[in-house]
């Protein structure tokens, strides 16, 4: 079956870390860049990161510096290192999968999310 | 960033109606849209990309348009599995960024 799968989530005090994890099946994992999105209480959603099928990275402004995106292609895998934590990151984080149809494309195929509550 | 306004936020029908869902861009983002379907505790599920085409597998009860600033999902005759959250998503500039959000609930 094709899908993601998103783990790592959990109740962390601010200034904690978590590692969140996206296990992929069902497709060449390698050939796709991955984002993570996530969805904030109340709020829509906010793209957050991505790691190209070269493992270039990317950020949104408010997590740079603190959140840090990798693959294993070996593994099937993508991970979010989310350090520095603040209230405001709690939220459901998502993994997504780009479209191959062009080099900036809509997302084909989402994981159902994990949670991530900042609070003391 | 391009901001994505929805509306309405919550729409109220009954099967069998049809839905009109509006996402209204700040800027332009040319045909670069994308809607996806959200229901409680599942995977975003995509309807629609490039503001007109379905993807793969989805009924052709489901149609995008528009294109620019103003754009529009239609459900043609809604079935019980249809009620659910829809959002649209803007790729055509970073940061990619979504609409809040149209709830489709039963009358």
């Amino acid at each position: 079956e094709v899908q993601l799968v998103e783990s790592g989530g959990d109740l962390v005090q601010p200034g904690g870390s978590l590692r969140l994890s996206c296990a992929a099946s069902g497709f060449t994992f390698s050939n796709y860049e991955i984002h993570w999105v996530r969805r904030v209480a109340g709020k829509g959603l906010e793209w957050v990161s991505a790691v190209g099928i070269a493992a270039d990275t990317f950020y949104s402004d408010s997590v740079k510096g603190r959140f840090t995106v990798s693959r294993e292609n070996a593994e099937n895998s993508c991970y979010l290192q989310v350090n520095s934590l603040r209230a405001e990151d709690t939220a459901v984080y998502y993994c997504a999968r780009e479209s191959l149809e062009s080099a900036m494309s809509y997302f084909d195929l989402w994981g159902r999310g994990t949670l991530v509550t900042v609070s003391s | 960033e391009v901001v994505l306004t929805q509306s309405p936020g919550t729409l109220s029908l009954s099967p069998g109606e049809r839905a009109t869902l509006s996402c209204r861009a700040r800027q332009s983002v040319s045909s670069y849209l994308a809607w996806y379907q959200q229901k409680i505790g599942q995977a975003p599920r995509l309807l629609i990309y490039g503001a007109s085409s379905r993807a793969t597998g989805i009924p052709d009860r489901f149609s995008g348009s528009g294109s620019g600033t103003d754009f529009t999902l239609t459900i043609s005759r809604l079935e019980p599995e249809d009620f659910a959250v829809y959002f649209c998503h803007q790729y055509g500039s970073s940061p990619r960024t979504f609409g809040q959000g149209t709830k489709v609930e039963i009358k």
